[in-house]
């Protein structure tokens, strides 16, 4: 079994500032991960994955995140937030021993301040 | 781009009422998904499909059934809708290997009066 956990269900940053997301998961076997982002009004979108390979991992919209498996940790940074950065954020844990299925995070909100 | 479509934005039903949502995909994708998001709950699985007429029970299936004829297109069924239904409902597929996405519709914002 797996289970994601995401530290915040609401983070407030300044316009420019540094963005940190924080999920931490929990899982037998070597985990697949996502990150997604859904706007108001809309599905989810992909930010980006890990599956195998580099553990610093770069998606869209300027957004990165590292997996730490030692930390069981794959937290989602940007470096300069923007105002169209305001939206959900869901961080997804999928195995391979789990026909497609994927467990989310209870998502986090982030509002970006001007 | 995979594209998933679902039928209706906004939906309002009453009480008792049979409900059916559709969603389409266009990728020939194996997997599909049915979530319902509340505030706070995040996404809740309610059924998936990975196959042609396969489907098995997500997190909270309870008033609930699925359908899936036709490889693309994957149904939500309440049978008899209650308030407690009212939610966002999501539709979601996926390729055929765990590493892959999921990819979402615009979700179906459904009101049960």
């Amino acid at each position: 079994a797996q289970s994601v956990t995401q530290l915040g269900s609401h983070v407030s940053v300044s316009e420019g500032a540094l963005v940190l997301l924080r999920c931490n998961y929990s899982s037998s076997v070597p985990p697949y991960l996502f990150w997604y982002v859904q706007y108001p009004n809309q599905g989810l979108q992909l930010l980006l994955k890990y599956t195998t390979g580099a553990t610093l991992v770069k998606g869209i919209n300027g957004f990165e995140a590292e997996f730490k498996k030692s930390e069981t940790s794959f937290h989602l940074t940007k470096p300069s937030a923007h105002m169209s950065d305001a939206a959900e954020y869901f961080c997804a844990v999928s195995l391979n021993t789990n026909a497609g299925k994927s467990t989310f995070g209870d998502g986090t909100t982030l509002t970006v301040k001007p | 781009d995979v594209k998933v479509t679902q039928s209706s934005r906004y939906l309002v039903k009453r009480t008792g009422e049979k409900v059916f949502l559709e969603c389409v995909q266009d990728m020939d994708h194996e997997n599909m998904f049915w979530y319902r998001q509340d505030p706070g709950l995040g996404l809740r699985l309610i059924y998936f499909s990975y196959d042609v007429k396969m489907k098995e029970k997500g997190d909270i299936p309870e008033g609930y059934s699925v359908s899936r004829e036709k490889k693309e297109r994957f149904s939500l069924i309440l049978e008899s809708a209650s308030t407690n239904q009212t939610s966002m409902y999501l539709c979601a597929s996926s390729g055929g290997t765990d590493n892959q996405p999921q990819h979402f519709g615009d979700g179906t914002r459904l009101s049960i009066l």
